[in-house]
């Protein structure tokens, strides 16, 4: 497809577990970003790509979360000893290089952490 | 730090009525983007409209218009002929002029449609 696609879709998980999440840009888009929406809420920063380097890693909430670019592809965001807290729906977004083009979203992962 | 305030968590209209969401923003510069996207159930963030700050006309996209009043950091979205459709989540963002960079969002206004 043409849009950025996100899996899985949903992903349930015991508490403690590492859990891998994944997102493929539309194709030629640069800059790649990761966003969490907590229940009710507005989005939450947490990592920005451009290319296959994070110039802004700030929004990360701890060393729990890593993610990695490959390629100036795909990207994996990882959580390694899930909390309950770290349930959420996981956006992740992409735009191509020139300045403040709008970032387009995928459909995002929802993570529930038992 | 950039903040977006929307004061509106909730609201509803009649379809075909016209309607209008607030947000106001916090920022000390000059440059920048702003943005309403629309989040269905789908979870899908829909992009509606976006205004660049340095422009003073105010962006329209079909039945949405903004309201952009750079001097008092207030952005609203006016939806007119409201459609059962329009019924989602919607979310004012900022982007900083400086850099292709990170969104910052509020907290958004739950738009109901009503037949």
């Amino acid at each position: 497809g043409a849009g950025v696609s996100q899996s899985p879709s949903n992903k349930v998980t015991e508490k403690g577990k590492d859990v891998e999440l994944r997102c493929d840009p539309i194709s030629g888009h640069t800059a790649l970003y990761w966003y969490r929406q907590r229940l009710g809420q507005g989005l939450e920063f947490l990592i920005y790509f451009q290319g296959n380097s994070a110039p802004d890693k700030s929004g990360l909430p701890s060393d729990r979360f890593s993610a990695e670019r490959t390629g100036e592809s795909v990207s994996t965001l990882t959580i390694q000893r899930t909390q309950q807290e770290d349930s959420a729906v996981y956006l992740c977004a992409s735009s191509p290089r020139d300045a403040n083009q709008p970032q387009h979203f995928g459909d995002g992962t929802r993570l529930s952490i038992l | 730090a950039q903040t977006v305030t929307q004061s509106q968590p909730e609201m509803s209209v009649q379809e075909a009525e016209t309607v209008t969401l607030s947000c106001t923003y916090d920022t000390s510069e000059s440059n920048y983007y702003l943005f309403w996207y629309k989040q269905p159930p789908s979870r899908q963030m829909i992009l509606v409209i976006r205004q660049e700050a340095y422009k003073q006309q105010n962006a329209t996209e079909n039945r949405f218009s903004v309201n952009f009043q750079k001097a008092a950091k207030s952005f609203s979205l006016k939806i007119s002929d409201s459609q059962l459709g329009d019924t989602a989540m919607y979310f004012c963002a900022f982007e900083s002029g400086g850099s292709n960079y990170k969104l910052t969002f509020g907290k958004g206004t739950l738009l109901t449609v009503n037949p």
